[in-house]
């Protein structure tokens, strides 16, 4: 089993609509979480880190739920530039490895 | 601010030639990655120094070499490129070591490698 698992898609979806993502990660150890955006041939880029007590950041909202071991990524009134892949990101801390999930394909049509 | 600069952005390689990724940063960062990125597999750690002076083995090592030359720099050594190891490449830093693992990572803008 992956330490870090995504639904790869690609998802589809209208301007306008409401679209979330999950990650599972395996180690219950995992102290940090972050989601970051890769848009294609570019290098992936910090979207927003990810609080026990959940974040939002505009349109975005993160949660976390440790007992059940995942992270989510909630994207509201979806725009076309919104198309990217995100990936999920896990960091341990007795070790420093930073692990990514496959990335999750959003696709948003007009 | 540069941030993270590899170096090169493009290679073809011919089976069996060697060559060395070369990336550093001037964020003052501790810790220093190189990850591999391939379709459908996302971004797999090759190796990471979590501090100047040490180095370990991520998830695929396996064919490859670094070294962590100094603060600035942690460099990646294909001995023997295989054509397994045509991908994108892309070194990463953040201010933290383990304990500190609640920071941002800034990653380069890749090395497009095809090993043919």
């Amino acid at each position: 089993r992956k330490e870090v698992e995504q639904d790869p898609g690609p998802f589809n979806v209208p301007e306008g609509a409401t679209v979330a993502f999950n990650c599972t990660y395996s180690n219950s150890a995992s102290q940090s979480f972050f989601w970051y955006r890769q848009d294609c041939r570019k290098e992936p880029k910090l979207l927003m880190s990810v609080y026990s007590s959940g974040n939002e950041d505009g349109r975005f909202t993160a949660q976390l739920n440790r007992a059940s071991q995942y992270i989510s990524l909630l994207i509201r009134d979806s725009k076309l530039s919104d198309s990217a892949t995100y990936l999920c990101v896990v960091t341990q801390s007795n070790t420093g490895k930073l692990i990514f999930g496959q990335g999750t394909t959003l696709q948003v049509k007009p | 601010n540069a941030g993270v600069t590899q170096t090169p952005k493009f290679q073809v390689l011919k089976t069996g030639q060697s060559m060395t990724l070369q990336c550093a940063q001037d964020m003052n960062h501790n810790s220093m990655y190189w990850y591999r990125q391939d379709p459908g597999m996302g971004l797999r750690l090759i190796y990471y120094s979590a501090s100047e002076g040490t180095t370990d083995k991520g998830e695929v090592p396996n064919g490859y070499n670094v070294s962590r030359l100094n603060k600035r720099e942690f460099s990646l050594r294909l001995e023997s490129a295989a054509p397994s190891q045509t991908s994108v490449y892309f070194c990463a830093s953040r201010i933290g070591t383990g304990e500190f693992s609640g920071n941002t990572i800034y990653f380069g803008e890749g090395s497009w490698l095809t090993v043919v």
